[in-house]
């Protein structure tokens, strides 16, 4: 089956810098890689997701960018605030299975 | 629009019991999916739901399992109940199938004595 990595698993940033999580994943047949944010106490929320017939996509702050060749994917936050700290997962999909295997999680800490 | 709801929001339950917990996805979502994060850890995938199927589970014993109502709501039941199930079990739904994002409920924490 298939096995997602997740690193580092804590982050610490000044406020203003930028934090970068790195995923991997092993199923080639992987092609759809959310990223979702869990703050204290809260329920995971979806922050942005992409396709494996892209190679990046942005939104605002926040972008991904996808290696089919390598098997990894990344999320890029720049510009980073106090209210980006939280968990942050990873995860891998093939379509029409629906089966998601999320990474282990990043603490990410944004120093102000 | 209501989010995904789950209920309810605490369970305490002693090692041999069995326990049930309900999930109502966003209305017009058909795919219902449960994961345990238990404390600390990241997500494992359970079970997913869809048009009132299981349609793929992940790699936990049988006495886990659960239904999906023809309203496309769902509980998940665990039998035998053990330590280790004490998590937070966390309910999601999609609008139709083949990777469509998944919005989560705030969850259920199962509390095993």
């Amino acid at each position: 089956g298939e096995n997602v990595e997740q690193h580092p698993s804590t982050l610490s940033v000044q406020e203003g810098d930028s934090a970068v999580i790195k995923c991997t994943y092993s199923d080639s047949a992987s092609n759809y890689f959310p990223w979702y944010k869990q703050e204290l106490g809260k329920r995971p929320q979806l922050i942005i997701d992409i396709r494996s017939n892209v190679g990046e996509k942005k939104d605002q702050r926040i972008a991904v960018t996808l290696n089919k060749t390598a098997k990894h994917f990344s999320l890029h936050i720049t510009e980073t605030q106090p209210e980006d700290s939280a968990v942050y997962f990873c995860a891998a999909s093939i379509y029409n299975f629906n089966k998601f295997y999320f990474g282990s999680g990043t603490k990410l800490n944004v120093k102000p | 629009e209501a989010g995904v709801t789950q209920s309810p929001t605490h369970l305490i339950k002693t090692r041999g019991q069995q326990a049930t917990l309900r999930c109502s996805p966003i209305s017009g979502h058909t795919s219902v999916y449960w994961y345990q994060q238990a404390l600390g850890l990241g997500l494992q995938f359970l079970l997913w739901y869809d048009e009132g199927e299981e349609r793929n589970r992940g790699n936990f014993p049988p006495r886990f399992s659960g239904r999906q109502f023809p309203n496309y709501s769902s509980e998940l039941n665990v039998n035998a109940l053990e330590l280790e199930d004490s998590a937070l079990y966390l309910c999601a739904s999609s609008l139709v199938r083949g990777n469509q994002p998944q919005h989560f409920g705030d969850g259920t924490r199962l509390s095993i004595l």
